[in-house]
């Protein structure tokens, strides 16, 4: 049971690139998020999912995107990678039950240059 | 979702305890109290949670107050992996997004 997997780990990109962090879970969770993490900075949610199929948007949703065809994945996709989007993102996942325990994986260092 | 208010950092001696204060006075009745930890550069991982009644789990204790406008995240014996962000968020169980939103958080540190 690995719980929530986050690749790559670290990434360099330039500005105006393109590149997709993945994040797949194996606990057969519905509800899985996306979370950016600036230094010294608290968590932003960026999109969430509650089910194959649907997703919303967050508090930062700009510049990215996000598709969810099945249970296990959610990757999320930078089209023009910009200097502000150098940041920490986390994914996680949860039942969605009244509990609220979030499953978060190790993260993604991501820097634009 | 109501909002929290968190000191800014805080120290603690090793072995002794830790007690993190959080102050949500907007809180509905309905809304949960969720504590969260970041060890630096790891995910975030789930503590305790509580509506109305103290709790207890092999982490920690939280204490909610009476009136449900503060509570206090209690770690018996803190040791120095205890070193951490901590959040304290409060959240309607009703949502059906399950999200939690993060606000700055306490930094803890324990000191030999």
């Amino acid at each position: 049971n690995a719980g929530v997997t986050q690749t790559p780990k670290f990434r360099i990109l330039k500005i105006g690139q393109s590149m997709t962090l993945q994040c797949a879970q194996d606990m057969n969770h519905n509800y899985m998020y996306w979370y950016r993490q600036d230094p010294g900075m608290g968590l932003k949610l960026i999109y969430y999912s509650v089910g194959a199929g649907i997703t919303d948007k967050g508090e930062v949703p700009n510049g990215y995107n996000v598709s969810r065809s099945t249970t296990e994945d959610f990757p999320l996709r930078l089209e023009l990678a910009a200097p502000s989007q150098t940041s920490v993102y986390f994914c996680a996942s949860s039942f969605g039950t009244n509990t609220g325990e979030l499953f978060f994986g190790e993260g993604s260092r991501l820097t634009v240059l | 979702d109501a909002k929290t208010t968190q000191p800014t950092s805080m120290d603690c001696a090793e072995g002794r305890a830790a007690n993190l204060p959080c102050n949500h006075s907007t809180i509905s009745g309905n809304e949960y109290v969720y504590w969260y930890r970041q060890i630096h550069s790891q995910g975030p991982q789930y503590i305790i949670h509580g509506l109305k009644n103290n709790e207890t789990n092999e982490m920690a204790s939280l204490i909610i107050t009476e009136d449900r406008k503060s509570s206090t995240l209690i770690l018996p014996h803190a040791t120095l992996r205890d070193t951490a962000v901590y959040y304290c968020i409060v959240r309607a169980p009703t949502s059906n997004t399950g999200k939690l939103i993060f606000g700055q958080g306490t930094t803890l540190q324990v000191k030999p």
